[in-house]
């Protein structure tokens, strides 16, 4: 298994304001997630963070709102930029680890207002 | 692509079993199960692999239907400590675990 840890936990934002999302694993791992999980949703992945590499997207979400940055195996952040009351979400982090499955970080609750 | 989960929202008795299923019109390579309970991050249940295997966790088990590209959670003897919303996510051709839009269990005394 994995033990991820996001800091914040939590925060309170202004409009137009941006916030980075810490994201640390306890072990090495080549694949690191981004989802986003809005009020009563399910969990929508954002990008795939691979150490080494650009970030890949997912449909509807762009570099220039959630930029992302992994400088090594076991870091990861993910920047709201401009935020606006529609970016109020948890966000959470995730690992694949090979012959197991994806582990979640307890997750940033962010309220835009 | 998304896949669907059915029923949207299960309401139980404690000891009362539960049927959990998912759904997906794209080849599967695995199944993962997950439990949020309020406020608290997504918990891994288990995961299936092709070979329409079925596992077992305690009173949880779930079967994969590679073929049907199915999947189903079936809680037996339910226990207040059940309830939450579970999630199955469905990995693909991509490599990408991407969910469905959930099961909210409600087990009363």
């Amino acid at each position: 298994s994995a033990v991820i840890s996001q800091k914040p936990s939590r925060d309170i934002c202004q409009r137009g304001t941006s916030l980075t999302i810490q994201c640390q694993v306890d072990s090495q791992v080549t694949m690191m997630f981004w989802y986003r999980q809005q009020p009563g949703q399910s969990l929508t992945l954002i990008a795939t963070a691979n150490q080494g590499s650009e970030a890949t997207y997912e449909s509807g979400f762009v570099i220039d709102k959630f930029p992302i940055s992994r400088p090594n195996l076991t870091f990861s952040t993910l920047t709201v930029s401009n935020m606006s009351p529609e970016d109020s979400s948890i966000y959470l982090c995730s690992v694949f680890l090979p012959q197991e499955t994806q582990y979640f970080g307890p997750g940033t609750r962010l309220l835009v207002l | 692509q998304q896949p669907v989960q059915s029923p949207q929202a299960v309401i139980l008795r404690e000891g009362e079993d539960a049927v959990i299923n998912c759904s997906s019109s794209k080849a599967l390579y695995s199944v993962h199960w997950y439990r949020q309970k309020h406020g608290e991050a997504p918990v891994f249940l288990m995961i299936l692999l092709k070979g329409g295997e079925q596992k077992g966790h305690e009173k949880i088990s779930a079967s994969f239907n590679e073929k049907k590209q199915q999947s189903s959670l079936y809680l037996t003897a339910s226990q207040l400590s059940y309830s939450g919303t579970y999630f199955c996510g469905t990995v693909g051709n991509t490599g990408k675990l991407i969910f469905g839009q959930g099961t909210t269990l409600q087990v009363k005394p």
